[in-house]
């Protein structure tokens, strides 16, 4: 069956420390790749995207990610974090070309000043 | 541009009552997904529409679940009777396509809680 994991639950990190958050699916298929923030009391807003060419892409706020197609991954990565970035962030995937979002379960990330 | 509008913003209600949520998408717009977020669960995917028609229902939880789209910049969703366990947070969110996946908007959300 078609899903996404999220390997962290709960990331602690001091300011100015690397960040680095894993994202797995399981299909074979063509997938569209998604990572989402969701902000203390606030809706999900979209950081970056991949739909297809360069595996590396950059967001919004210094983030990127990459996709790994043999390792059916798509991390997301920031070099240094800021107590800014205290959010919820998930992983978000379409199997060929569905419009349906499968998410996984969300990595809180508490950064402290 | 004003986003997904969702209204409530907060609801709550006693058991048995009956809940509707309201969603406008983005103006132009032509995919409209309604999803719910517990702690349990995550975040699901309920009901989607394209063009005002519902394309895939799998995951209402139950009948008690319906959602409408009457026209393009409107739709609700229902939950008639509530029960303490449809307590959650529902967002809305809305694409455009241009002949394959596009990046889905999502509205503030509405809190619910059923006592």
């Amino acid at each position: 069956a078609q899903s996404v994991s999220q390997h962290n639950h709960h990331v602690i990190l001091s300011e100015a420390a690397s960040l680095e958050l894993g994202c797995n699916y399981s299909y074979g298929g063509t997938v569209n790749l998604f990572w989402y923030v969701q902000y203390p009391g606030q809706h999900l807003q979209l950081l970056l995207k991949y739909f297809s060419g360069d595996p590396l892409v950059k967001g919004i706020k210094g983030f990127e990610a990459e996709f790994i197609k043999s390792k059916f991954s798509f991390n997301l990565r920031k070099p240094s974090v800021q107590w800014s970035d205290t959010a919820e962030y998930f992983c978000a995937v379409t199997f060929s070309n569905d419009y349906k979002l499968s998410f996984g379960a969300g990595t809180t990330v508490t950064v402290r000043a | 541009d004003a986003g997904v509008i969702q209204s409530p913003r907060h609801e709550v209600t006693e058991m048995g009552q009956e809940v509707t949520l309201r969603c406008k998408p983005i103006s132009g717009h032509d995919y409209l997904f309604w999803y719910r977020q517990t702690m349990m669960r995550g975040l699901e995917l309920l009901i989607y529409f394209n063009n005002n028609v519902p394309i895939d229902d799998s995951g209402m939880p139950e009948d008690r679940f319906s959602a409408k789209m009457p026209n393009a910049s409107f739709s609700t969703l229902k939950i008639q009777p509530s029960e303490p366990r449809d307590s959650a947070v529902y967002f809305c969110a809305s694409s455009l396509s241009s002949g394959g996946v596009e990046t889905q908007y999502f509205g503030p959300g509405t809190r619910l809680l059923v006592l």
